[in-house]
């Protein structure tokens, strides 16, 4: 079993609607937690990092759920351009450092 | 603000030569990661580095071999290259120790496409 897993998708989502999806996690020594946005062969940038009491920035609202060990991603108001694929990355520690395992990634497309 | 650099962006090699890839990291990250982005595909992790040794293995094959020197760049060492080692390969770092107050999010470098022919 992945340490990391998605949802490959992919997610159609209508322009203007929302979307939401998850990751789940193995290791519950993990202790930071990010979303990543990938457009079509470029690289991964960070879309915004998931804090305990969750948080939200802009459209995007991202949670923790450390019980069931999963993070989500909401998108509100879809936009053409949020069309990509998310990933979701776990930073577990081990002593003093940390070690990143990548998911898969979710696709989203959004559509007129 | 200085990114993870990436070199060559390009890179074509004939089938069974050998290649080398290279990446700089973000100053003051001693983490570095390499993945390899076949056409279509998600990113597959191959090796990491921490502190200059091996952290983690993926799925690199046994072609491959990489290692990160005592400045923290890593490379990538590809031998006898196959029509499938085509891809986009990325290279990312953070730091691996975990110091209040710093961020630990991995940064992406803009990647090498490989083409083998």
């Amino acid at each position: 079993r992945k340490e990391v897993e998605q949802d490959p998708g992919p997610f159609n989502v209508p322009e203007g609607a929302t979307v939401a999806f998850n990751c789940t996690y193995s290791n519950s020594a993990s202790q930071s937690f990010f979303w990543y946005r990938q457009d079509c062969r470029k690289e991964p940038k960070l879309l915004m990092s998931v804090y305990s009491s969750g948080n939200e920035d802009g459209r995007f609202t991202a949670q923790l759920n450390r019980a069931s060990q999963y993070i989500s991603l909401l998108i509100r108001d879809s936009k053409l351009s949020d069309s990509a694929t998310y990933l979701c990355v776990v930073k577990r520690t081990t002593d003093s450092w940390g070690k990143l395992q990548f998911g898969a990634g979710t696709q989203v497309v959004v559509t007129p | 603000a200085a990114g993870v650099i990436q070199s060559p962006r390009h890179l074509i090699k004939e089938k069974r030569e050998t290649a080398t890839l290279k990446c700089y990291p973000i100053p003051r990250h001693d983490t570095v990661y390499w993945y390899q982005q076949g056409p279509g595909q998600d990113p597959q992790f191959l090796i990491s580095f921490y502190e200059k040794m091996q952290s983690d293995k993926g799925s690199i094959p046994d072609r491959f071999s990489a290692q990160q020197f005592s400045d923290y760049h890593s490379e990538l060492n590809m031998s006898s290259l196959e029509l499938g080692d085509s891809a986009l390969y990325f290279c990312a770092s953070s730091l691996g120790r975990l110091i209040e107050g710093e961020d630990t999010e991995a940064f992406f470098g803009q990647g090498t496409r490989l083409t083998v022919v």
